[in-house]
C-alpha cells in the first residue's frame, strides 16, 4: 500500500534554515502536502504542491519535489521559535480516492 | 467563523461507555473525514463521506460508527469504549476528493478512556 516516511526529529538553530524531508511510495501521487501541528492544536495546512510541479515558494517556505526519487522537502528560511511544531508530509492520489496518507511527522525544535 | 468545528474538544470517560463526537463544516464542502492520531502522533484515516455517502471505511472496529445526517455534518459514535481508543480524533473536509487546496482539519477532540 501507499507509504509516506519522514525522520522523527530535527533540531535547528534560530535564524538558520530548516529542511524537512519526506519520501513516499505511491507513484500516482497527485497532491503532496505539508501540515503543521503545534502542541495541543489541530493540523494547519501550510502548503501543497501538485505532482507536475517541482518547486513552490511561499514567503519563508520552499517546497521541492523530486518525482523520480519520490522525495519531497520543506525548507523553512530564517527559522523562528514560532516554527517549533510537528510537520507532517502527506499525499493523495486518484488511485487512493479520498485517502490522504500522512507521514509520521517530524518534530522541529529550535535552539537559541 | 470556524471552518471545521468539532465538539467536545476534551472528553474523559470510563471504559464501556458510549460516546459521540460531533463535527460540522460551514465551507460547503462535499467530502468529510475522520482521522485518528495516536499517542505517537501517527495519523490514520478512519472514514470518509462524500455527500452523505460512505466512501472510505478503513479497518476500524465495528464499535465505531460514523453518521452523516447531511453533507455539512459527520458525527462519530463509539460504543463500548476501550482504553486503546484514547487518542485525538480529527475531523476534516474538502471540496472534492483529494483536492489539493481545500482540505481543512478541525481542532481535534482529545478522548481519554480510563
Amino acid at each position: 500500500g501507499e507509504d509516506v516516511e519522514q525522520s522523527l526529529f530535527l533540531s535547528v538553530r534560530e535564524g538558520d534554515s530548516s529542511v524537512i524531508n519526506c519520501t513516499y511510495t505511491d507513484s500516482s501521487s497527485t497532491y503532496l502536502y505539508w501540515y503543521k501541528q503545534e502542541p495541543g492544536a489541530g493540523l494547519q495546512l501550510l502548503t501543497y504542491i501538485f505532482s507536475n510541479m517541482d518547486m513552490k515558494q511561499d514567503q519563508r517556505l520552499t517546497v521541492l519535489l523530486n518525482k523520480k526519487d519520490k522525495h519531497l522537502s520543506l525548507r523553512i528560511a530564517d527559522t523562528q521559535t514560532g516554527d517549533s511544531a510537528i510537520y507532517f508530509c502527506a499525499e493523495t492520489s486518484y488511485s487512493s480516492a479520498s485517502k490522504i496518507i500522512f507521514g509520521s511527522g517530524t518534530r522541529l525544535s529550535i535552539r537559541p | 467563523d470556524t471552518a471545521v468545528s468539532q465538539t467536545p474538544k476534551y472528553l474523559v470517560t470510563q471504559m464501556g461507555n458510549d460516546k459521540s463526537i460531533k463535527c460540522e463544516q460551514n465551507l460547503g464542502h462535499d467530502t468529510m473525514y475522520w482521522y485518528k492520531q495516536d499517542s505517537k502522533k501517527f495519523l490514520k484515516i478512519m472514514f470518509s463521506y462524500n455527500n452523505k455517502e460512505l466512501i472510505i471505511n478503513e479497518t476500524v472496529p465495528n464499535r465505531f460508527s460514523p453518521k452523516s445526517p447531511d453533507k455539512a455534518h459527520l458525527n462519530l459514535h463509539i460504543n463500548s469504549l476501550e482504553l486503546g481508543d484514547s487518542a485525538v480524533y480529527f475531523c476534516a473536509s474538502s471540496q472534492n476528493r483529494g483536492s489539493g487546496n481545500t482540505i481543512y482539519f478541525g481542532e481535534g477532540s482529545w478522548l481519554t478512556v480510563v
